[in-house]
């Protein structure tokens, strides 16, 4: 099974509106970490927003927050007033055993929704 | 500035050699990652490393090789044995193996296997 699922290979936003980004993830781990990268057609990995699943409150990093709903293991992320610049691949990723000796540290990433914004 | 350097940015290769990727880092980190990644798909661990001397095996590691002699390097090399070498591979490091600490990623080399 899939850990970490993105249903939306590709979404179209209008300049200026807001647009959500799936991601449900799947881990029997009561500590996790959850992050979104945006991947430009350069192909570097950009950081963008951070949750831990023992947040009590959505992450916010300026035009990005990220709608956590855990029981529904569900980690949206909510880009408001896109830009032409917000054009690329974002990808969902979980860190399972966020806060164990021995966790691996690597990151497990969905498929990735492309994001086309319209002018 | 402090970052990830990996090289090449493209290589070509025919079937049958081996090659090296290389990848370097000055931000002091403990753990590196190797990922590749394909067209449409998400990234996939190939290795890891916590520390130096010491590395573990990811989803997908047949084929390919690394070592970690050095903290700030962590090279890749795709042998013969890869059958389907061509992809996206990235680099990536963290302060520490657990944590809330992000990945931050190289800028990619991509591979073609002609």
């Amino acid at each position: 099974a899939q850990k970490i699922t993105q249903t939306q290979p590709g979404m179209f936003v209008q300049e200026k509106e807001a647009v959500t980004l799936d991601c449900t993830y799947d881990t029997s781990d009561q500590s996790y970490g959850l992050f979104w990268y945006k991947q430009p057609s350069s192909g570097e990995m950009i950081f963008l927003i951070y949750q831990g699943s023992y947040d009590e409150q959505n992450a916010t990093e300026g035009r990005y927050s990220l709608n956590f709903q855990k029981a529904r293991k569900s980690a949206n992320l909510v880009i408001s007033a896109s830009q032409l610049g917000d054009s690329a691949m974002y990808f969902c990723a979980m860190r399972e055993g966020q806060d164990e000796i021995g966790s691996q540290g690597n990151l497990i990433f969905g498929k990735g929704t492309k994001l086309s914004v319209k002018p | 500035d402090g970052g990830i350097t990996q090289s090449p940015k493209y290589l070509f290769r025919k079937e049958g050699q081996n090659v090296t990727l290389s990848c370097e880092q000055n931000l002091n980190h403990d753990a590196m990652y190797w990922y590749r990644q394909d067209p449409g798909q998400g990234l996939r661990l190939i290795y890891y490393s916590q520390i130096v001397n010491d590395f573990q095996k990811g989803d997908i590691a047949e084929g390919y090789s690394v070592s970690r002699e050095k903290k700030e390097s962590f090279p890749l090399t795709v042998t013969s044995a890869q059958k389907n070498p061509t992809a996206f591979y990235l680099c990536a490091s963290s302060m520490q193996a657990r944590g809330t600490g992000e990945l931050f990623f190289g800028e990619g080399s991509r591979l073609t296997v002609l």
